[in-house]
């Protein structure tokens, strides 16, 4: 069974401090892994697209990273308005998008 | 730009009753989708249109029904609501199917008694 899996499920980081989020994933064929970000009583929103194992994708001070089995979202310095809930999907062959239940960060100034 | 459009944002049911979910996109995507969120369970897809004129299952296909009106209007029909449906509802858009670049709508919030 395709399985996404993000940890932590929750996450509390004081301004400044550096971290990362994990999205561990057990499919039959990776055709893309997709992060997002969503904020209280709204939608997601896109952040990045990751395709092959070693990529990499940077915004601010967000940087995704892929390898065979999992992606790390590493947060940088992060600040109060980094606050959300981090999603991660994947794509698999044969039209199939599977979402992980997310990562809840709360950055404290 | 509106971007993707959904009502209503609330709403609140009772068990059997009916209701449609509309959404639109300006932003000429090809691809539709509706999703719903339930807490720790992540998104889960119902029905997809790849393209106008097109309408697929996802995983959670049942009791729920869609039409894809135009290349702008994918709806979402409840025809007789249950307790499990209580869920937060996105709609979503695309250029081509997929998991990149989705654009989601703000979300409905239903419940149903």
């Amino acid at each position: 069974e395709d399985q996404v899996t993000q940890s932590p499920e929750a996450l509390r980081l004081q301004e400044g401090e550096s971290s990362s989020l994990n999205c561990s994933y057990t499919v039959s064929g990776l055709r893309g892994l997709f992060w997002y970000r969503q904020d209280p009583g709204k939608g997601p929103e896109f952040l990045f697209t990751l395709y092959s194992a070693g990529e990499e994708k940077e915004k601010e001070r967000l940087k995704a990273t892929l390898t065979k089995k999992e992606s790390f979202l590493h947060i940088t310095a992060p600040k109060p308005e980094d606050s959300a809930t981090y999603l991660c999907a994947v794509e698999i062959y044969g039209n199939k998008l599977v979402f992980g239940a997310g990562t809840i960060l709360r950055v404290k100034s | 730009n509106a971007g993707v459009t959904q009502t209503p944002k609330f709403q609140v049911l009772k068990t059997g009753q009916s209701m449609t979910l509309q959404c639109a996109q300006d932003m000429n995507h090809n691809s539709m989708y509706w999703y719903r969120q339930d807490p720790g369970m992540g998104l889960r897809l119902i029905y997809y249109s790849a393209s106008e004129g097109t309408t697929d299952k996802g995983e959670v296909p049942n009791g729920y029904n869609v039409s894809r009106l135009n290349k702008r209007e994918f709806s979402l029909r409840l025809e007789s609501a249950a307790p499990s449906q209580t869920s937060v509802y996105f709609c979503a858009s695309s250029e081509v199917w997929g998991g990149e670049k989705l654009f989601f709508g703000s979300g409905t919030q239903l419940s149903v008694l």
